[in-house]
């Protein structure tokens, strides 16, 4: 099993539906993050989060939420989806005291 | 700002080849960690090799090694006996402080047979 797991792995979704990414880790990190990979543009970062209580945005949070509901789970939301949000979204990890991110295997999500 | 730049947007090589790719990079910062993701066509971002800044020595990992010039703030990786499961997209980055990762837009390598 996959020590960084989302889900789901692909969807489609209609303008306007309210869509939810689900993270989930077994590797017992503190640290974890939300990246949207476009072609051509690498990865930016969504939001970040260092523990249950500590949340931050990124550098392009406007239209998405989140939510730490344990150190194990970090699930990223789009209240309404709009077409530019169409991309492949990753979750990763990262233990306090090094640099390396675990990443989950992505997110693919179409909004029509 | 802090930037990460790839030059070359696609490269390829031949089966049991040497590649190298390229990876310049900008920030005031003096310590910092490197890394280079590979991500294939599953789409999972991968590890590849990490460097840390303060470490003049350039780190290994079995077919994948780093040539790290920080005054020139420049991170290549060579990629030897290049095998036909190398064929992926490239990532470089770095972190700067306790969060920020600025990551490249990538090198798509292909690695003909």
């Amino acid at each position: 099993d996959a020590d960084v797991t989302q889900t789901p792995r692909n969807r489609i979704t209609k303008t306007g539906k309210r869509i939810m990414l689900e993270c989930s880790q077994t590797k017992g990190h503190d640290r974890m993050y939300w990246y949207r990979q476009d072609p051509g543009l690498g990865l930016q970062l969504i939001y970040y989060s260092f523990d249950v209580k500590d949340i931050n945005k990124g550098e392009i949070s406007d239209g998405y939420s989140v939510s730490r509901q344990a150190q194990a789970k970090f699930s990223l939301s789009l209240e309404s989806a709009i077409p530019n949000q169409t991309a492949l979204y990753f979750c990763a990890t990262r233990p306090s005291g090094t640099g390396e991110l675990f990443f989950g295997e992505g997110s693919r999500l179409t909004v029509l | 700002a802090q930037t990460v730049t790839q030059s070359q947007p696609e490269m390829s090589v031949q089966e049991a080849e040497t590649v190298t790719l390229s990876c310049t990079y900008d920030t005031s910062e003096s310590n910092y960690y490197l890394f280079w993701y590979k991500q294939p066509p599953s789409r999972q971002m991968i590890l590849v090799i990490r460097q840390e800044a303060y470490k003049q020595q350039n780190a290994t990992e079995n077919r994948f090694s780093v040539n790290f010039q920080k005054a020139a703030k420049s991170f290549s990786l060579k990629i030897s006996d290049s095998q036909l499961g190398d064929t992926a997209m490239y990532f470089c980055a770095f972190i700067v402080g306790t969060y920020k990762y600025i990551f490249g837009t990538g090198t798509r390598l292909k690695v003909l047979a």
